[in-house]
Formats: C-alpha cells, structure tokens, sequence
C-alpha cells in the first residue's frame, strides 16, 4: 500500500533562518511527487510536481528536490507569509492522489 | 473565476440529516477526486470520476456515502444519516487526464454535525 510520511510535523523558523522539510514515500510506481501549500480553512494550492529522481523545482523561495525514497522542500530565508502547512503527495499507477499528514511551518518576524 | 468551485463553504447539520455538496470543476478538466481532511490530516482519499465515470471509490467510504458526476462536469457528494464523526473538510479537485498531471482544488465545504 502506498503510504507518505513528513517530518517534521510543525516547524517554527524565525525570519530569514532557512531550512528543510522532507517528505518520504513507499509506492509502487511512482507517476509524480506533489507539493502543496494549504493555508488555515483553505484547499491546498500546488506548488510543484517531480517526476524522476535528481529533478528540481524552484519558486521564488522554495525549492523541490526529489530522490528514490524521498522528496525535500528547501526554503531559503522565509518570511512570516510563507506560514502554512505543506503537503506533498504521491500520483501512483492507482489514479488517486496520496498525501502525507503535512508540516506546519510558522515563521515568526 | 476558472478555478474549481465548490459550494456551500460551511455546513452545519444535524445528527441524522442528509446534506450533498456540489462540485464545479476547472472546464477541461475530465478527472475529479473526492477529498476529506480532519484537523492536523492531510487529505483522505474518497473517490474520483474520469468524465462521468467513477472509476475508484475508498474502502473507507461507507454506504451513507453516494457520489455522482452526471454528463461528466460538475459533481455532487451527498451524505446520508450524517454522524458526529462526518464532521470534516470535504476537498474537490480536478485534473486533466493523463500521466503525471498536478491536481487544483477548490476551497473546500466545511461540514459540522452537531
């Protein structure tokens, strides 16, 4: 079965202070790794998508990497409006989206 | 607004009433899943449509659950004899059919069963 596991479960960063946020998975073919930023009350907003080990996203302070096993979120020097929680997910050969609990990052002024 | 809509935003219903929301996808979009999400969750997987199909449905979707997608655009999820323990975000997404293509959702309907 396939299952997405993320660490940590909440992060909090003071501004500017960078890090990194993991998301590991077991399935049985991979079709895609997903990242989501889902703000309170809201429905997640895509942020990437990676298809093959050693692939890399970039969105202004984020990045994505991806790996066999695991995918990281890098952000670098945050800002308070980059608080949220990130989901990543998993597309496998069953159709359906699967996604991990979440990290719920706040990044404090 | 070309963005999936999904409506009402907030629900609030009584133990043992039914209530169905409806979803409204993006327009060339022919694939549409079914979310739930408690606090603290990420999302659960319910059930997703291929135009008017529905293809997948959870093992953890009980009876009370029924979804439709007639003529392959909007969709509707209705719940039966709700249960204290329905109370939950339900999420709508859409996506174009195919491989490794990302997923829009739309803003949710918050469900509470008093």
């Amino acid at each position: 079965e396939d299952q997405v596991t993320q660490s940590p479960e909440a992060l909090r960063l003071q501004e500017g202070e960078s890090s990194s946020l993991n998301c590991s998975y077991t399935v049985s073919g991979l079709r895609g790794l997903f990242w989501y930023r889902q703000d309170p009350g809201k429905g997640p907003e895509f942020l990437f998508t990676l298809y093959s080990a050693g692939e890399e996203k970039e969105k202004e302070r984020l990045k994505a990497t991806l790996t066999k096993k695991e995918s990281f979120l890098h952000i670098t020097a945050p800002k308070p409006e980059d608080s949220a929680t990130y989901l990543c997910a998993v597309h496998d050969y069953g159709q359906n989206f699967v996604f991990g609990p979440g990290t719920r990052l706040s990044v404090l002024p | 607004d070309t963005g999936v809509s999904q409506n009402p935003r907030h629900k609030i219903t009584k133990r043992g009433q039914n209530v169905t929301f409806r979803c409204d996808p993006i327009s060339e979009h022919n694939r549409l899943y079914w979310y739930r999400q408690t606090l603290g969750q990420g999302p659960e997987f319910l059930t997703y449509f291929q135009n008017e199909a529905q293809l997948e449905k959870s093992r953890l979707l009980s009876d009370r659950f029924s979804a439709e997608r007639p003529k392959g655009s909007f969709s509707t999820l209705e719940i039966q004899r709700t249960e204290q323990g329905d109370s939950a975000m339900y999420l709508c997404a859409s996506s174009l059919q195919g491989g490794n293509t990302e997923a829009f959702f739309g803003q949710g309907t918050r469900l509470t069963v008093v």
